[in-house]
């Protein structure tokens, strides 16, 4: 069974601070991880994804996040926030050991609110 | 290029009464999935359609069920409507491939439905 956390409800920053939204999961074969951001009365936008290579990914509006397999976790970040950030962000993660299965589990979401 | 459309943005029901959502994916996708958050919760995975057949279902009951068109746009039906299905539903069209959830989804604004 694959599963995804997000341990913090909600995350407050400065602006120009840099901002960290925490995701850990859980998978029987190696995983394929998503970000995805949801403004108010708006779908998720999709932001980036790890499939395999670099740990390391780097995304759309300056985000990126690190795949630490020892660690079972896909943190997004950025170097400094912006006020424009403040959304809801979903990680997002599919087990490659799933048997085809292309059900991807998201989970609660995280509130980013970047002070000004 | 519109992106992905979904319609009604609203709607009211009452238990027992049956509803139609409709999407229209992003140009030249042919997947489409739809899936319900509720309030204060991730998006949970109700079906995908490719090549006008269901491909992969979530647990949901048989009461939801879909359709897609030649054209690629889908509807999602819902009969015997329960209070606890009121949510977002939300459709996410795919780019061209068998693989609907490794690339990146692009989601509709989604259709607010509320059940009294």
């Amino acid at each position: 069974a694959q599963s995804v956390a997000q341990p913090e409800d909600q995350v407050n920053v400065a602006e120009g601070n840099p901002l960290t939204v925490k995701c850990t999961y859980s998978v029987s074969g190696n995983p394929y991880l998503f970000w995805y951001v949801q403004y108010p009365n708006r779908g998720l936008q999709f932001l980036l994804k790890y499939i395999t290579g670099d740990n390391l990914v780097k995304g759309s509006y300056g985000f990126e996040a690190e795949f630490n397999k020892s660690q079972t976790s896909f943190h997004l970040k950025k170097p400094s926030a912006l006020v424009s950030d403040s959304a809801l962000y979903f990680c997002a993660v599919r087990d490659t050991a799933s048997g085809g299965s292309y059900i991807p589990t998201f989970g609660r979401g995280t509130s980013l609110i970047v002070h000004p | 290029d519109a992106g992905v459309t979904q319609s009604p943005t609203h709607l009211i029901k009452t238990r027992g009464q049956q509803v139609t959502l409709r999407c229209s994916p992003k140009s030249g996708h042919d997947t489409v999935s739809w899936y319900q958050q509720a309030l204060g919760q991730g998006p949970q995975f109700i079906f995908q359609y490719y090549e006008e057949e269901e491909r992969q279902r979530g647990n949901f009951p048989d009461r939801f069920s879909g359709h897609q068109f030649p054209n690629y746009s889908s509807e999602l039906n819902v009969n015997a409507l329960l209070l606890g299905d009121s949510a977002l539903y939300l459709c996410a069209s795919s780019p061209v491939g068998a693989s609907g959830v490794l690339n990146e989804q692009f989601f509709g604004p989604g259709t607010r439905l509320t059940v009294l």
